[in-house]
């Protein structure tokens, strides 16, 4: 059981480049999410999803997409890049009846 | 504007003592309540979710209580060991919203 998986681990993009986060779920959960964590600041919630077709924003939303096609995955784009997205990534997901998130072990995203 | 509290600085006890951790919230009328572990370089791990009729709930050494008139919970590790030493983190998801919010944490240092 290989739980929530994020690629890549480690990436650095320059200002203006666009790039894709990958997540991806073996659990059948309904619910996915992403947050960024910095530090200080805790994590902060960018988007999530209670099912396939179906997403939402969160608190900081501005500068990411994403999209929900299947139940197993669910990638955050950023189109253009900034240097306040440098940050570490996490994708989590659970069940949508319990409240329990499975993280995945985070993508460290790195903006010049 | 909603809030969630945890204390930034770390919290250093001597091996086989409590370590108590506190989590205070405004502005919210939490369903429930989780808390996180986290070690440097790792995902979340879920430990204990409690809800709000709920006082308290216990896991092996752990305990956590819920005080939604103080609007406060305290998480506690009784006969703490060296490798309880982590970050962690409490979250509340709002009534009625699929969005769980987490605090910024606070980091325990149980010195052997």
């Amino acid at each position: 059981n290989a739980g929530v998986t994020q690629t890549p681990k480690f990436q650095v993009l320059k200002t203006g480049q666009s790039m894709t986060l990958q997540c991806a779920q073996d659990m059948n959960h309904e619910y996915m999410s992403w947050y960024r964590q910095d530090p200080g600041m805790g994590l902060r919630l960018i988007h999530y999803s209670v099912g396939a077709g179906i997403t939402d924003q969160g608190e900081v939303p501005n500068g990411y997409n994403v999209s929900r096609s299947t139940t197993e995955d669910f990638p955050l784009r950023l189109l253009s890049a900034a240097p306040s997205q440098t940050s570490v990534y996490f994708c989590a997901s659970s069940y949508l009846n319990t409240g329990e998130l499975f993280f995945g072990e985070g993508s460290r995203l790195t903006v010049l | 504007s909603q809030k969630i509290e945890q204390n930034s600085e770390a919290l250093n006890i001597q091996e086989g003592k409590t370590a108590t951790l506190t989590c205070n919230y405004t502005n919210y009328s939490p369903a429930y309540l989780q808390w996180y572990r986290q070690d440097p370089g790792r995902g979340p791990v879920f430990l204990l979710l409690i809800r709000e009729n709920e006082k308290e709930k216990r896991k092996e050494r752990l305990k956590v209580t819920f005080d939604t008139t103080l609007k406060q919970s305290l998480f506690h590790i009784t006969a703490s060991q060296p490798a309880d030493s982590a970050t962690y983190l409490c979250a509340l998801e709002d009534t009625g919203r699929r969005a769980l919010t987490f605090g910024s944490g606070t980091r325990l240092q149980v010195q052997p």
